[in-house]
C-alpha cells in the first residue's frame, strides 16, 4: 500500500514558537493531503484540506493564520503551527490519498502518516 | 443534528468475533465507508471500504444495510493484536468527511 511519511513524531516548544510539520507521499503523488488534529481519547477532526499549488482549504473554526499550509509539491505537504501555545498541544495527523494503489474496487482511501505530538511548554 | 456515532468500547475474548457498528444517518448518497484501525500514538491504518451490501477482504467484513444509515465492521476470530481503536469515515451529505466517535476494542486473553 501506500506510504505517507510524516515528521517529526514528536516536537516540544516553548509558548510563543513556531512548528513545522511535514507530510510526504512517499511512493505516489499526492494532489489532495489532509491535515488532521486529534486530542486525547477523542476521535480525529479535520483541520484542513491541502491542495497542491493552491491555497488549503480550511474546516469551520480552524484559525489559516494560526495553521499554515503549504502543498508546494505533488508530495509533499507542510503544516506549520504559528505563535504555539500550550492549548495547541495534540496530536497531528496528515493523510493523502493515492487513487493509484486502492485496493480492487475502493474509491479515495486516505492514507495516514504516524502522526506528531506537539506539546506546547 | 447529523452524527457519526460508535459505541465507546467493547470487550471481546480472542477467538471471538466483534461486530462494531457505526451510525452515520446524513451519508451521502454518492460516497463510500470506510474503516480505520488506530493504535495509540499512531495514524489510522486502512480495514476496509463499502458502498453497499457486503463487502469482504482478508482481515474483515463490511455490511452495510440498504439504506446507508449504518454500517457494520465484522472481525472475524479477533486476537490480542486487535486491540485498538476502530473509526469508520464518511462523507456527510454537505460533502464534510467526518470520523466516527470511534469504539476502544479490548481483547482479552
Amino acid at each position: 500500500g501506500a506510504v505517507v511519511s510524516q515528521h517529526p513524531s514528536r516536537v516540544i516548544c516553548k509558548s510563543g514558537t513556531s512548528v513545522k510539520i511535514e507530510c510526504r507521499s512517499l511512493d505516489f503523488q499526492a494532489t489532495t493531503m489532509f491535515w488532521y488534529r486529534q486530542f486525547p481519547k477523542q476521535s480525529l477532526m479535520l483541520m484542513a484540506t491541502s491542495n497542491e499549488g493552491s491555497k488549503a482549504t480550511y474546516e469551520q473554526g480552524v484559525e489559516k493564520d494560526k495553521f499554515l499550509i503549504n502543498h508546494a509539491s505533488l508530495t509533499l505537504s507542510t503544516l506549520t503551527v504559528t505563535s504555539a501555545h500550550p492549548e495547541d498541544s495534540s496530536f497531528y495527523i496528515c493523510s493523502a490519498r493515492d487513487p493509484t494503489s486502492a485496493p480492487r474496487g475502493a474509491k479515495n482511501i486516505q492514507y495516514f502518516g504516524a502522526g506528531t505530538r506537539l506539546s506546547v511548554l | 443534528l447529523a452524527k457519526t456515532t460508535q459505541p465507546i468500547s467493547m470487550d471481546s475474548y480472542e477467538g471471538q468475533e466483534v461486530n462494531i457498528t457505526c451510525s452515520h444517518n446524513n451519508i451521502a448518497t454518492n460516497d463510500y465507508i470506510t474503516w480505520y484501525q488506530q493504535f495509540p500514538s499512531q495514524g489510522p491504518r486502512f480495514i476496509i471500504q463499502g458502498y453497499k451490501t457486503k463487502v469482504t477482504n482478508e482481515v474483515a467484513s463490511l455490511f452495510i444495510p440498504a439504506d446507508r444509515k449504518s454500517s457494520t465492521l465484522s472481525l472475524p476470530r479477533v486476537s490480542l493484536s486487535d486491540t485498538a481503536v476502530y473509526y469508520c469515515l464518511v462523507k456527510w451529505g454537505f460533502q464534510k468527511l467526518v470520523f466516527g466517535t470511534g469504539t476502544r476494542l479490548l481483547v482479552s486473553p
